[in-house]
């Protein structure tokens, strides 16, 4: 089956300006992550989805930075008046969510590369 | 609080020969998973292995295993007969209790070598 997908795969955008970025995770999976993947910072979460819910923000770096999830399927993350340290990778995963145990493998999609100018 | 640590920034092998990839772990949680992902330079996190804080048995999957050590809090990635396509970073993450978010450890760099 179809894995998890993420668009645009490249985005360039000067510094001030609003992205959007769009994760489609695998049918099925009710649970969606966001992770930040930056040079100094490593692999950082950002936010995860229960259905159309997201219980913990905590991960969000700022309040430039929102997301949405809709139908239980895509979802969007915006981050508004860029700065050149959101440059970074940013990746959406999904998995099954049952008892919310560790069992659960999230799985990924291939990330957006964001660059700031 | 979780924390990976992975203390190998880069690794060599030679093709077809078997390498370990270091991971230790620190938790509170008993009640846990390990997780080892796979970056090639495309990006994407490919999933390799997942072991259970509950397993009894290291988990294998095809050429890679996991060679857990509970008492120690180690789950080291064993891949036997390296390829030339195994050159890649690996990464050790864990996810603890009820928690969803797994905590990644900063990464090995593989380098296999014809």
């Amino acid at each position: 089956g179809a894995g998890v997908s993420q668009s645009p795969s490249n985005k360039v955008t000067e510094k001030g300006k609003d992205v959007e970025l769009r994760c489609d995770p695998i049918s099925g999976h009710t649970a969606l992550y966001w992770y930040r993947q930056s040079l100094g910072q490593g692999l950082e979460f950002l936010i995860y989805f229960q259905g159309n819910s997201a219980p913990d923000k905590s991960g969000l770096p700022s309040d430039r930075f929102s997301a949405e999830r809709t139908g239980g399927s895509v979802s969007t993350l915006t981050i508004q008046r860029t700065q050149q340290e959101d440059s970074a990778v940013y990746l959406c995963a999904s998995s099954f969510w049952s008892s919310g145990g560790p069992r659960e493998t999230q799985y990924f999609g291939p990330g957006t590369r964001l660059l700031v100018l | 609080a979780q924390k990976i640590t992975q203390t190998q920034p880069g690794m060599f092998v030679q093709e077809k020969e078997a390498v370990t990839l270091d991971c230790t772990y620190d938790t509170s949680d008993q009640s846990y998973g390990l997780f080892w992902y796979k970056q090639p330079s495309s990006g994407e996190m490919i999933f390799l292995i997942y072991q259970g804080s509950y397993d009894e048995q290291n988990a294998t999957e095809g050429r890679y295993s996991l060679n857990f050590q509970k008492a120690r809090k180690s789950a080291n990635l064993v891949i036997s007969a390296s390829q030339l396509g195994d050159s890649a970073m690996y990464f050790c993450a864990m996810r603890g209790g009820s928690n969803y978010k797994l905590t990644f450890g900063k990464g090995t760099l593989l380098t296999v070598n014809p």
